[in-house]
């Protein structure tokens, strides 16, 4: 076990609504990136955390964002759901940013209908 | 744009096999090459990575081969096993920017 948690394990919305999804990074980690994992695809960086700041952005809209707390948790939110939200949405945790190994939670699989 | 493109996207062995799966990328600023395998309901997991300074790179049955001229590299599996059957994805990353682009992802299966 990589130490990394998130919740929900899975989540169903309505298109329109909003999501929040939950993360909790090994104590000391001070980075948290989350990916987004299309069903058969590998996952797509979506953003990342350094120490409450974002610290780097993929190719995502800006009604995905993020939340890093000091306490290592962070949260994804997700506004105006569109049905190509469904995925499976990872978070990865590291004490620095650019450090090799980063830890993979299980992931929370959203459905949007 | 796919920065770095992973064949095949399924790959059946039988048990004792080698394993391949091979990948190639595009941007010459990736500095950083590693493996990630991925069970059922679980989050992505390093299994082995490597710098392009080096050539290979083995931790017990995997082994890394890289060809920087030829922007290419593999993934080997020694006398797989069937709890070796996973999703294996290849990823890069540049040094300066921690994003980790991965590939599409190799579902292997090893029959027992």
């Amino acid at each position: 076990e990589t130490g990394v948690t998130q919740s929900p394990t899975h989540l169903i919305k309505t298109r329109g609504q909003q999501v929040t999804l939950r993360c909790s990074s090994q104590s000391g980690h001070n980075t948290v990136s989350w990916y987004q994992q299309a069903l058969g695809q590998g996952p797509q960086f979506i953003f990342q955390y350094y120490r409450e700041e974002e610290n780097g952005r993929g190719n995502f809209p800006p009604r995905f964002s993020g939340l890093q707390f000091p306490n290592y948790s962070s949260e994804l939110n997700v506004n105006a759901l569109e049905l190509d939200d469904s995925a499976l949405y990872l978070c990865a945790s590291s004490r620095l940013a650019g450090e090799d190994e980063q830890y993979f939670g299980p992931g929370t699989r959203l459905t949007v209908t | 744009q796919q920065q770095v493109k992973q064949s095949p996207q399924s790959l059946i062995v039988q048990k004792g096999g080698i394993s391949i799966i091979n990948c190639a990328y595009e941007n010459t600023a990736f500095d950083y090459f590693p493996w990630y395998q991925q069970f059922p309901g679980k989050g992505p997991a390093l299994l082995i990575a490597i710098r392009p300074d080096v050539s290979e790179k083995k931790e017990g049955r995997f082994t890394i081969s890289f060809n920087k001229s030829a922007k290419q590299f593999s993934l080997h599996i020694m006398d797989s096993q069937p709890g070796d059957s996973a999703t294996y994805f290849c990823a890069a990353r540049m040094n300066r920017d921690d994003k980790i682009i991965f590939g599409k992802g190799t579902r292997l299966h090893i029959l027992p």
